[in-house]
């Protein structure tokens, strides 16, 4: 049962463009929505998390978006560079609770 | 601040043989966590401590499997009897709380023969 899910397993955008990176999640009790990036033979690095008090939240050029009725969440990357590229991870916790569950992950690739 | 360090990066054991992993998270965080990773999937949580205390086990976490905490410092998790099927990736995470993110160590990459 996959509470968390990224649907798309990889994208490919050009440097300079908009990266959309999406996540859907199943379980109404989440409130909390984590992105992290990771680099092979890396752990993953937390980029950016929303609250679900929240519609947006951004930092530089990062943006999450939650939409609390569709059960979904974006990360918006503008414009993207080539360093960007890596698996990305949506991540989302609970209530009263600090175990995260991950999605699938979505390999980005940003080409010159 | 140097991070989480994890020891070994690498483990390769044979079926049936007992292993134990490190886990240093940073220094001022009280908050650690165990999740396992294997190919194509994100990490999966197996177990977090608050100081020494811990707090929470998934499922995931047969009797096979045992994390301690000593003094809320360091932390160890030990495979009894390893199988195949444990083969993974074994990242460690600390933090000051929910609202601060976690910070992943680069883990412990198992592979049982």
């Amino acid at each position: 049962d996959q509470q968390v899910k990224q649907n798309s397993p990889s994208l490919s955008v050009q440097e300079g463009r908009i990266s959309i990176l999406n996540c859907d999640y199943t379980n109404s009790m989440f409130d909390y929505f984590l992105w992290y990036k990771k680099y092979p033979a890396e752990g993953p690095t937390f980029l950016i998390s929303i609250s679900s008090i929240k519609d947006k939240n951004e930092d530089g050029r990062f943006t999450v978006f939650l939409n609390k009725s569709a059960k979904h969440l974006s990360l918006h990357i503008v414009p993207s560079q080539p360093g960007d590229s890596a698996v990305y991870f949506c991540a989302a916790s609970g209530r009263n609770t600090d175990k995260l569950i991950f999605g699938t992950g979505t390999r980005l690739q940003v080409f010159p | 601040d140097t991070g989480v360090s994890q020891d070994p990066r690498h483990k390769i054991t044979k079926r049936g043989q007992n292993v134990t992993f490190r886990c240093d998270p940073i220094s001022e965080h009280n908050r650690l966590y165990w999740y396992r990773q294997t190919l194509g999937q994100g990490p999966e949580f197996l177990t977090y401590f608050q100081n020494e205390a811990q707090l929470e086990k998934s499922r995931l976490l047969s009797d096979r499997f045992s994390a301690e905490r000593p003094k809320g410092s360091f932390s160890t998790l030990e495979i009894q009897r390893t199988e195949q099927g444990d083969s993974a990736m074994y990242l460690c995470a600390s933090s000051r709380g929910q609202d601060y993110g976690y910070t992943f160590g680069s883990g412990t990459r198992l592979t049982v023969v």
